[in-house]
């Protein structure tokens, strides 16, 4: 089965612009993830969605990030405006509810740098 | 909160056994997995543990202790293929059941 796909692999952008990264995950998985993870860091959940609902964002820094995940699947996640502290890698994953071990799909993500 | 230690680096040679320690601190618990991530690449799945003892998946073994908020993750006949970081992740916390990654453990394997 195809994996998860993200792009941009790579962007760089000034602070104060706008980027979006786009996800397509598994097909089938309901359950889909955006983690931000930062150099020598783990990655941190950023928002969970399941089919095209929000399960949780709590740690979406929403006065500048927001994702959305029409017709529940494909997802984008937008960063406006971006600061220094958001470069980072954005990684995009997917899970489905069936598999008891919680095993989440990961994508190669995208790094952002901000300059 | 949640929070989750493990060793920055370790470094084994080629054949050796290592083990990489995680301890955890959470509201909530539901598993504890891990993941392996070489750099430049994406976090993959190794292993889950949900109930206190072993699970072997081939030369890898992961074993958990509730009761010690413990876990380990045990890589057997190292291969240089094996240098890469390794995280924990807490599964619980919140009616998503959402990942608390660790820091996360680089692991060389020296020839």
């Amino acid at each position: 089965e195809a994996g998860v796909a993200q792009s941009p692999r790579y962007k760089i952008i000034e602070k104060r612009q706008s980027v979006a990264f786009w996800c397509n995950p598994i097909s089938g998985h309901a359950t889909l993830y955006w983690y931000q993870q930062i150099l020598g860091q783990g990655p941190k959940l950023l928002i969970q969605f399941q089919n095209n609902g929000v399960v949780d964002d709590s740690q979406l820094p929403k006065d500048r990030f927001s994702a959305e995940r029409l017709k529940g699947v494909d997802s984008t996640l937008k960063i406006q405006p971006a600061k220094l502290e958001d470069s980072a890698v954005y990684l995009c994953a997917s899970s489905s509810p069936e598999r008891t071990t919680y095993e989440q799909y990961f994508g190669p993500g995208t790094r952002l740098t901000v300059t | 909160g949640q929070s989750l230690e493990q060793p920055s680096e370790v470094t084994a040679v080629e054949g050796a056994i290592v083990q990489i320690n995680c301890t955890y601190q959470t509201s909530g618990f539901y598993g504890l997995s891990w993941y392996q991530q070489h750099d430049g690449g994406a976090p993959t799945f190794l292993s889950y543990n949900a109930l206190d003892g072993l699970e072997e998946t081939g030369r890898f073994s992961s074993f958990l202790s509730r009761s010690d908020s413990y876990g380990y993750l045990l890589l057997q006949e190292l291969q240089m293929k094996d240098s890469a970081s390794y995280f924990c992740a807490v599964r619980g916390v919140g009616s998503a059941r959402q990942l608390t990654f660790g820091s996360g453990t680089q692991l060389t394997v020296l020839p």
